[in-house]
């Protein structure tokens, strides 16, 4: 059975960094895609951050581009968002969630999802 | 990017009820349209892929159609679990993937 558990939320300063994790269960890191999707509170979605299957390619939505980084421990089959810069507007509930395929070119549909860890930015 | 556009935003309805919900994009997306139920206080869950196709244990009441820009989400028979939010995703423009606003699906 696959699980994702996040973990690593909490209460960020406006310009700090908080650093999230997913633990995987029950599938690979290597055979598929990885993304994280952020939900405001009483907001919809929103698709924040990729890596493929390989590793190699990562992808980020615009108003994270520059101060988030996705990557992965294989060893661990674990994986990260490390969120640097942040500001009030990341405020959200941050979901992993496994992706069907391992390519970026087939990625895009997200079939597991952990239960999100909570990110609140404020001073 | 790709807007996603879901209407209604909420509807009303009793168990037993055809439900319908519908996704427009705003330019051509072919088939790449997913859609995903969240229930209130849980994760979303995948419930159609690539316009049609129904995820693994998803109850065959659900169905999806559409291409092009504009998608549909049948519920046949609205059952109590069934109330929720849904969502449309498209997942055409790698990596800009985006989501409609939700339709929430209350009891009436």
């Amino acid at each position: 059975e696959v699980q994702l558990l996040e973990s690593g939320g909490g209460l960020g300063q406006p310009g700090g960094s908080l650093r999230l994790s997913c633990a995987a269960t029950g599938f690979t890191l290597n055979n598929f895609a990885m993304s994280w999707v952020r939900q405001a509170p009483g907001k919809g979605l929103e698709w924040v951050s990729f890596i493929s299957g390989t590793g190699g390619i990562t992808y980020y939505a615009g108003p994270v581009k520059g101060r988030f980084t996705i990557s992965r421990d294989t060893s661990k089959n674990t994986l990260y968002l490390q969120m640097n810069s942040l500001r009030a507007g990341d405020t959200a509930l941050y979901y992993c969630a496994k992706d069907r395929f391992s390519s970026a070119a087939a990625a895009g549909s997200f079939d597991s999802w952990g239960q999100g860890t909570l990110v609140v930015v404020s001073s | 990017d790709i807007q996603m556009t879901q209407s209604p935003s909420s509807l009303s309805a009793s168990v037993g009820d055809r439900v319908t919900i519908t996704c427009r994009a705003s330019q051509n997306i072919g088939t790449s349209l997913n859609w995903y139920q969240q229930r209130p206080g849980r994760a979303p869950s995948l419930l159609i892929h690539g316009t049609f196709s129904l995820q693994s244990g998803v109850p065959s009441r659900f169905s999806g159609s559409g291409s092009g820009t504009d998608f549909t989400l049948t519920i046949s028979s609205l059952q109590p679990e069934d109330f929720a939010t849904y969502y449309c995703q498209q997942s055409y423009s790698t990596p800009a993937w985006t989501f409609g606003q939700g339709t929430k699906v209350e009891i009436k």
